[in-house]
């Protein structure tokens, strides 16, 4: 089955400073990459997503990257805010949606 | 909409006792999942449906049943709880022409 890594685990940065997590897959069949915010004691919320027919995905502060050849995408946040202090999961998924697999995910703190 | 509601939100079970976790959608979604989500990790699929009287399982199913008779509803089973089944777990669904999960606020479940 499909194996996401993610990196890194904790991520703490200054307000305003960048803030980027990387994911690897393993199975190049998978072709949906959705990336979940998930705040204290709330279920994950999709942020943005990817498919595998396009390299970069832009949407306000946030930005995801996809590399196919190295099976590796990316979460990007600019402009950080004390808001963006969350945690944070990719994932994994082919079209037909039936099983996504998830990242351990990374804990993000935006310091004021 | 309530999008997907789920009930309890806590639960304290003793070893070998049974349970039902609800989840309920009112999106009109096929699909629907459940995972859960072990301390400081990524959510784990337990089982999902594609449509109603469709199940099949996910990455870590043992110990766990479920059943879709409505397009609305997915209990998941816990049938002779043990102390590793002490978790969080989520309900999700979507709609394949979208991709977008939407999650249910969890349930946190200990087995002592």
């Amino acid at each position: 089955g499909e194996n996401v890594e993610q990196h890194p685990s904790t991520l703490s940065v200054q307000e305003g400073d960048s803030a980027v997590i990387k994911c690897t897959y393993s199975d190049s069949a998978s072709n949906y990459f959705p990336w979940y915010k998930q705040e204290l004691g709330k279920g994950p919320q999709l942020i943005i997503d990817i498919r595998s027919n396009v390299g970069e995905k832009k949407d306000q502060r946030i930005a995801v990257t996809l590399n196919k050849t190295a099976k590796h995408f990316s979460l990007h946040i600019t402009e950080t805010q004390p808001e963006d202090s969350a945690v944070y999961f990719c994932a994994a998924s082919e079209y037909n949606f039936n099983k996504f697999y998830f990242g351990s995910g990374t804990k993000l703190n935006v310091k004021p | 909409n309530a999008g997907v509601t789920q009930t309890p939100k806590f639960r304290i079970l003793k070893i070998g006792q049974s349970m039902t976790l609800q989840c309920t959608q009112d999106m009109n979604h096929n699909y629907m999942y459940w995972y859960r989500q072990d301390p400081g990790m990524g959510l784990k699929l337990i089982y999902y449906s594609v449509g109603a009287g469709i199940t099949d399982k996910g990455e870590v199913p043992n110990g766990y049943n479920v059943s879709r008779s409505t397009t609305e509803d997915f209990p998941l089973r816990l049938e002779l709880a043990a102390p590793s089944q002490t978790s969080v777990y989520f309900c999700a669904s979507t709609q394949g022409s979208s991709n977008e999960q939407f999650f249910g606020p969890g349930t946190r479940l200990t087995v002592l």
